[in-house]
């Protein structure tokens, strides 16, 4: 049982160059996340889905795409890195009715 | 929309010290109240949860916390902190209207051994 697993650890682009990272859980959870963080500001939600096939916006939407095409998967694609998009994310996930989330490693971005 | 303010931005403390890290909410429904810590290099870990019932709420690793209602608070409390305590303390909330979860910003802990 290997929990929440983000693919990439780490990746540094170039600006204006195109990215998907990818979350992946094997615990059947129906909810979904992807955040953000940054220092001083904590975790900020960007998208979220409550199932496969959905997906709905966070707090920080702008410049990301996601897709829930599979249940245990949630993708997050950036089209045009910013370097305002340089960031640690989290992916985690949700058992339905518990509320507790579950988190992944983080992915480090570094856009230049 | 709801926010969550968190009083410290960096505490430090000496081993065996008091610990009382403080968390307000904006929304004052019903909410899920949470404390996640992140250690040095590592993911988000739940350290304890209220969602109804007795307002104090023990956790992992000897942290309770403490629900306020009347004063939007959900304040995280170790009797006696230790080095391994060194990590960032998140509070976060979930109202009842959606899935979204809020975090605050976050307030880092300094143990001195």
């Amino acid at each position: 049982n290997a929990g929440v697993t983000q693919t990439p650890k780490f990746r540094v682009l170039k600006t204006g160059q195109s990215m998907t990272l990818l979350c992946a859980q094997d615990m059947n959870h129906e909810y979904m996340y992807w955040y953000r963080q940054d220092p001083g500001m904590g975790l900020r939600l960007i998208h979220y889905s409550v199932g496969e096939g959905t997906t709905a916006k966070g707090e920080v939407p702008d410049g990301y795409n996601v897709s829930r095409l599979k249940k245990q998967n949630f993708l997050l694609g950036l089209e045009s890195a910013a370097p305002s998009q340089t960031s640690v994310y989290f992916c985690a996930s949700v058992r339905d009715g518990s509320y507790e989330q579950y988190f992944g490693p983080g992915t480090r971005l570094t856009v230049t | 929309a709801q926010s969550v303010s968190q009083h410290n931005h960096h505490v430090i403390l000496s081993e065996a010290a008091s610990l009382e890290l403080g968390c307000n909410y904006s929304y004052g429904g019903t909410v899920n109240l949470f404390w996640y810590v992140q250690y040095p290099g590592q993911h988000l870990q739940l350290l304890l949860k209220y969602f109804s019932g007795d307002p104090l709420v023990k956790g992992i690793k000897g942290f309770e916390a403490e629900f306020i209602k009347s004063k939007f608070s959900f304040n995280l409390r170790k009797p006696s902190v230790q080095w391994s305590d060194t990590a960032e303390y998140f509070c976060a909330v979930k109202d009842n209207y959606g899935q979204n979860f809020v975090f605050g910003p976050g307030t880092r802990l300094s143990v001195l051994p």
